[in-house]
């Protein structure tokens, strides 16, 4: 069955402390994975795909990578801003995404 | 549009009352997703459209919902006879292309407690 498991649930960070958000997954022939940001009360917003193992990609403080099982989305120097819920998804063969439960960030001044 | 549109924002409703949401993809995105996010859950995947396709209702949880799509753009979710576990928030999604490594954009939800 294709699984996506996000860790940590929560995550909290003083402002300027860098950690890394986790997505696992297990699927029978990735397409994509993708990384989405959650702010309350607000539909998901795309960050990133990434398609093959060894891929990165970046954008302001956030940067995703991507091996045969995990992906990572690392978080430098983090704003206060940066809070939200952090989501990934796969998109093996078919029609839908599989999306994890997400890691809520939250970043303290 | 800039982007996905959906209607109403926020809906409360009665319990066996039906109610119709709308979602107004991107101009020029053949696929359209729905998915159901309810508190503490990841998103659960509801319908897809892609152009003039037969639609993949394969997540629909009961006869009681049904979608359609009209002119390959915007597109209604009807919930008849609602029940209290039906409350979430509904979101709409579309892509560019119905291409399984196209990354899709989400609306704002409606957000749909049943009393």
């Amino acid at each position: 069955e294709d699984q996506v498991t996000q860790s940590p649930e929560a995550l909290r960070l003083q402002e300027g402390e860098s950690s890394s958000l986790n997505c696992s997954y297990t699927v029978s022939g990735l397409r994509g994975l993708f990384w989405y940001r959650q702010d309350p009360g607000k539909g998901p917003e795309f960050l990133f795909t990434l398609y093959s193992a060894g891929e990165e990609k970046e954008k302001e403080r956030l940067k995703a990578t991507l091996t045969k099982k995990e992906s990572f989305l690392h978080i430098t120097a983090p704003k206060p801003e940066d809070s939200a819920t952090y989501l990934c998804a796969v998109r093996p063969t078919g029609n839908q995404f599989y999306f994890g439960t997400g890691t809520s960030l939250t970043v303290i001044p | 549009g800039a982007g996905v549109s959906q209607s109403p924002s926020n809906k409360v409703t009665e319990k066996g009352k039906d109610v119709e949401l709308r979602c107004d993809p991107i101009s020029g995105h053949t696929a359209l997703y729905w998915y159901r996010q309810s508190l503490g859950q990841g998103l659960e995947f509801l319908i897809y459209f892609q152009g003039n396709s037969a639609p993949d209702k394969s997540g629909l949880p009961s006869d009681r919902f049904s979608a359609e799509r009209t002119g390959g753009s915007v597109s209604t979710l009807t919930i008849q006879r609602t029940q209290q576990e039906d409350s979430a928030v509904y979101l709409c999604a579309s892509s560019r292309t119905g291409s399984i490594n196209t990354e899709a954009f989400f609306g704002q939800g409606t957000r749909l407690t049943v009393v």
